[in-house]
């Protein structure tokens, strides 16, 4: 069973409005992490913000911040006044197991964002 | 601070051939994970080490394996590769249980 989903294979924005990437998990896990990650085309992960599941704010970054709607199993990353850089591919990410010795990070399909001029 | 290095960055084999990738992490992380990208299968994990021990494996053949050093340094060795071995390596260290950090890749291509 796929843990995590992205709905939107492909998104398009304008340049300097604000676009939400969705993010549904599932895991019975009471801990764990919520990770968003952007790829450009030059394929280096770049981390972008993280969302513990005991946190109890939505976390920011700069013009990133994670829309965390635990009961529903939900974690989108909104991205605030788009820029041209903003293209490229955005993977969500778990990483469950936190407190014991077993953990590992599972990584969505990823969507591609594409920002327009 | 240094950032996540891999290398090669790019890398060309035949089928059957094998091949070694180095990953050294960020100063201090003693985690490292490989992952796996290709177009059709996505981002996918096939190993963590800790403390020089592999601590979780992913679904993939034998073929792939891996250890760590002493310094945290990581290498991959895939023997016998074929023509679905072609993708992106990446690899990525932490603390332990935190956030991970990418390196620019690996990308192999088998012929």
């Amino acid at each position: 069973a796929q843990k995590i989903t992205q709905t939107q294979p492909g998104m398009f924005v304008q340049e300097k409005e604000a676009v939400t990437l969705d993010c549904t998990y599932d895991t019975s896990d009471p801990s764990y992490g919520l990770f968003w990650y952007k790829q450009p085309s030059s394929g280096e992960m770049i981390f972008l913000i993280y969302q513990g599941s005991y946190d109890q704010q939505n976390a920011t970054e700069g013009r990133y911040s994670l829309n965390f709607q635990k009961a529903r199993k939900s974690a989108n990353l909104v991205i605030s006044a788009s820029q041209l850089g903003d293209s490229a591919m955005y993977f969500c990410a778990m990483r469950e197991g936190l407190k014991t010795s077993y953990d590992k990070v599972i990584f969505g399909p990823g969507t591609s964002l594409s920002v327009i001029p | 601070k240094a950032g996540v290095t891999q290398t090669p960055r790019y890398l060309i084999k035949t089928r059957g051939q094998q091949v070694t990738l180095s990953c050294s992490p960020i100063s201090g992380h003693r985690s490292v994970s490989w992952y796996q990208q290709t177009p059709g299968q996505g981002l996918q994990f096939l190993f963590e080490y800790f403390s020089e021990t592999q601590r979780n494996k992913g679904n993939f053949p034998g073929r792939f394996s891996g250890r760590q050093f002493s310094n945290s340094r990581s290498e991959m060795n895939v023997s016998t590769l074929e023509l679905g071995d072609s993708a992106l390596y990446l690899c990525a260290s932490s603390l332990g249980q935190g956030t991970q950090y990418f390196g620019p890749g690996t990308r192999l291509t088998v012929l």
